[in-house]
């Protein structure tokens, strides 16, 4: 009964390759994020969709890519994978944009080494 | 400057003490804050959220807020092995925000 699930969990790639990360929630939460955490734990945010709506878009480079079919899926694409991108990609979800305490959730996690 | 600054670690403390974290931020338009704690090769999970000065306990744990200094920090008490992780401090910058803002953690070892 995982909240949060994403795959995979773990991804090792070659360089230039195109992979994707899938994201699915259960909690019936209406809006979805990507982070990346990086080798020194920083984590940082990418991409947020609200309701299939983007939201939040950071400075991340156009081989990034999400799309929400609906608002309970969020997937990561990556083009062209570069060294730099090795990273944990987590996935997470809340309600209605975070107001007051509600809590974000997070995925296990998608251990991507670019090789 | 970092929008939330932690001292990175590693914070080591004996078991049964308190642990105290701290975590300073530069956006005074803060308005919640929230910690997370990490296992390693684990995703974050929430603790415990803030966003009134003064303390709120749930526990073990004490979140403390004061917006005039800019400073949030969580009190571990009785602390255990088992709190040897990684503590993320966070915030969201206004009412209608959407996203959380991490800092980079401060590593947590609990000696026995």
């Amino acid at each position: 009964d995982t909240a949060v699930s994403q795959t995979p969990k773990y991804l090792v790639t070659q360089m230039g390759n195109d992979k994707s990360i899938k994201c699915e929630q259960n909690l019936g939460h209406d809006t979805m994020y990507w982070y990346k955490q990086d080798s020194k734990k920083f984590l940082k945010i990418m991409f947020s969709y609200n309701n299939k709506e983007l939201i939040i878009n950071e400075t991340v480079p156009n081989r990034f890519s999400p799309k929400s079919p609906d608002k309970a899926h969020l997937n990561l694409h990556i083009n062209s994978l570069e060294l730099g991108d090795s990273a944990v990609y987590f996935c997470a979800s809340s309600q209605t944009g975070l107001s007051s305490g509600n809590t974000i959730y997070f995925g296990e996690g998608s251990w991507l080494t670019v090789v | 400057q970092k929008e939330v600054e932690q001292n990175s670690g590693p914070l080591s403390v004996p078991e049964g003490a308190i642990a105290s974290l701290n975590c300073t931020y530069s956006d005074r338009g803060s308005q919640s804050f929230f910690w997370y704690r990490q296992y390693s090769g684990k995703s974050p999970e929430l603790i415990m959220f803030i966003y009134s000065n003064g303390d709120k306990e749930d526990g073990r744990f004490t979140a403390q807020l004061n917006k005039a200094s800019q400073y949030v920090s969580l009190l571990i008490r009785d602390s255990q092995p088992s709190d040897s992780a990684t503590y993320l401090c966070a915030l969201k910058r206004g009412s209608s925000a959407s996203k959380i803002i991490f800092g980079s953690g401060t590593r947590l070892s609990i000696r026995p």
